[in-house]
Order: C-alpha cells, then sequence, then structure tokens
C-alpha cells in the first residue's frame, strides 16, 4: 500500500476562481470520505463514497461543491466561484467496512488559501 | 453543543508524566476513534474502540458506553508525543470530531 494521497498540496486562489482537488485512495479500499479542517479545529465531515455512489453529504457542502469518484477508485472534489470562507485544509480518507473494522487512513491534505 | 466534546483544549506536561484527555460524546455510536495530527495536517489513527480499553506501547484508551465517556492516557509522556489528539465518533461511517487537544511535552 502507497497510502491515500492527494494533490496538490497546497492552492493559492484567488476569489472567484474553481479549484479542483484530487484523492487517490488505498488500492481496494471501497470507502472514500472528504473532510474539511479549519485552523485551531477538528476536521468536518462534507461526504462520502461507497465505491462510486456518493452516500452522504453534509449540510455544509453547498451547491459550489461538487464531489466524483466516477470508477469507484480516485475521486475529486470541486469548489465553484471560491469564498474567502472556503480557505481550509481538505482531507481525505478511506477505509474497507468489509473487513470488519472502520478504520480510516488519511491522506496529508490539501491546503487551500482563497485571497 | 457540539456532539464531540474534548478537554482539556491545551495540556502542557513534562517529560515523563501521566497524560489523561477526556472526551465524552453525546451521539450514537458504533465506535469511538483517537487520533493524532502532526503539524502539517497528517492525521494517524491511533485507537477504535467499542467497548472496555485498548493499549498500544504507552498509549491507553478506554471507553464507558453507558456514560457516553472516553479518555486517552499516555504513560511516560515524551518530547516526540506533542501533537494534536483528537476523538472522533464513527456513526454510519463518516467520523464527528471533537476540537482537538494540544499536547506539549517539554524537556
Amino acid at each position: 500500500d502507497t497510502g491515500v494521497s492527494q494533490d496538490p498540496r497546497h492552492k493559492i486562489t484567488k476569489r472567484g476562481q474553481n479549484v479542483t482537488f484530487r484523492c487517490d485512495p488505498i488500492s481496494e479500499h471501497n470507502r472514500l470520505y472528504w473532510y474539511r479542517q479549519t485552523l485551531g479545529q477538528g476536521p468536518e465531515f462534507l461526504t462520502y463514497f461507497q465505491n462510486e455512489a456518493q452516500l452522504e453529504k453534509s449540510r455544509l457542502l453547498s451547491d459550489r461543491f461538487s464531489a466524483e469518484r466516477p470508477k469507484g477508485s480516485f475521486s475529486t472534489l470541486e469548489i465553484q466561484r471560491t469564498e474567502q470562507g472556503d480557505s481550509a485544509m481538505y482531507l481525505c480518507a478511506s477505509s474497507y467496512p468489509a473487513r470488519g473494522h472502520e478504520t480510516q487512513y488519511f491522506g496529508p491534505g490539501t491546503r487551500l488559501l482563497v485571497l | 453543543k457540539n456532539e464531540v466534546e474534548q478537554s482539556p483544549q491545551n495540556l502542557t506536561a513534562q517529560e515523563g508524566e501521566f497524560i489523561t484527555i477526556n472526551c465524552s460524546y453525546s451521539v450514537g455510536i458504533s465506535a469511538l476513534h483517537w487520533l493524532q495530527q502532526h503539524p502539517g495536517g497528517g492525521i494517524v489513527s491511533l485507537f477504535m474502540l467499542s467497548s472496555g480499553k485498548k493499549k498500544h506501547g504507552r498509549l491507553i484508551a478506554t471507553i464507558n458506553i453507558q456514560e457516553k465517556h472516553s479518555s486517552l492516557h499516555i504513560t511516560a509522556s515524551h518530547p516526540r508525543d506533542s501533537a494534536v489528539y483528537i476523538c472522533a465518533a464513527s456513526n454510519t461511517g463518516k467520523l464527528i470530531f471533537g476540537q482537538g487537544t494540544t499536547l506539549q511535552v517539554k524537556p
């Protein structure tokens, strides 16, 4: 296993621009989660997929946010018309609960700064 | 009120001290997780508990399901234990996180 990877690691953008982040989970992990963490706070749940199906979305995920996992492998998170309040660390995690446990393995995160 | 509450928010200890971080939750859970986050963001899972107690090296995690309370203990603390420790409740798969406890262990 090479672990969960995320790309890019850092992104600086201007307000109003669109950004897209990618997450590659551990191979064979069928669940993939997106979380957001602002400075000094614990992460907050955004959405998760089981295979290619998006099973739950947080109310935090406004219409400007969209996530996909088209082939049940990697996932993308897009933010349209970014706002300064979107500045945060975006974390991805994967798990394989069918093996009888729910340990989630986290990627290094993508740190977004909206100017 | 947050669904998962941790205390203390900040903790400073001298090397060798016994450390306890507490977590209370108000939601139904399938498991309670303890995670460690180092500067730069990387999060590592330490424990996943649904009952009783687990031990790994100098770390011990306990949970009381009736009281909806969990504790993380670090014995013989070391400066390399300095990090943010986060408890999280898992509920339908997703994690509901506490706000984290920032631990600094001084030599």
